[in-house]
């Protein structure tokens, strides 16, 4: 059974830099079938993809247009985890940061997904 | 970007009943097209995807239908457990993205 556990400060001050890190268990990050996703969710914006890291013998990265210039996501393949970090933070920047597993057509549907975790950009 | 509007906004209904939720795209996502549900304080979980192969572990009393803009996901008997919001999400063009959600509520 996948799992995904997440992990990071809830709380990014205003133009700084939001790490969240999401470890796997029952999977691998390096596997060349399944991609490694983010996806925010906020009352404003709903529900939004970030950006996915994936594995098809050399590392690829795909990221939204909205966040392109500040997005970075990276594997981890000694702790099977991988990260985001999202830069220049501003209060829109707000939301409950999801990590999930893209598999099936496209590696574009999601499960798991990891438990969430609250980003408060606030000074 | 593919627009998706889900309706109604919220649906209520009781245990036992059937209950009908539609998503419509601003443009043909062909059968590219999935289903979430999501209960408080938890994350989304995957019901369908390819407009209507059920996920792992799902059970039957969720089937997903439609092709080109117009979707549908149909809980055939809601068990107290469904009581929960569902987001339809489209895989068809980049970016990737969601409907806005259909509460499905106890009467």
């Amino acid at each position: 059974q996948v799992q995904l556990q997440q992990s990071g400060p809830g709380l990014v001050k205003p133009s700084q830099t939001l790490s969240l890190t999401c470890a796997i268990s029952g999977d691998s990050v390096s596997s060349n079938s399944v991609a490694w996703n983010w996806i925010r969710q906020s009352p404003s914006r709903g529900l939004e993809w970030l950006g996915r890291t994936y594995y098809r013998s050399k590392w690829y990265n795909d990221y939204a247009v909205s966040v392109k210039s500040r997005i970075t996501i990276n594997p981890d393949t000694s702790n099977n985890q991988f990260s985001l970090q999202l830069n220049s933070v501003t209060p829109e920047d707000t939301a409950v940061y999801y990590c999930a597993r893209g598999i099936f057509g496209g590696l574009n549907w999601f499960a798991p997904w990891g438990q969430g975790t609250l980003v408060t950009v606030s000074s | 970007e593919i627009v998706l509007t889900q309706s109604p906004a919220t649906l209520s209904l009781s245990p036992g009943e059937r209950a009908t939720l539609s998503c419509r795209a601003s443009q043909s996502v062909s059968s590219y097209l999935g289903w979430y549900q999501q209960k408080p304080g938890q994350a989304p979980r995957l019901l369908i995807y390819e407009a209507s192969n059920r996920a792992t572990g799902i059970p039957a009393r969720f089937s997903g239908s439609g092709s080109g803009t117009d979707f549908t996901l149909t809980i055939s008997s809601l068990e107290p457990e469904d009581f929960a919001v569902y987001y339809c999400q489209q895989r068809s063009n980049w970016p990737l993205t969601f409907g806005g959600g259909t509460k499905v509520e106890i009467k």
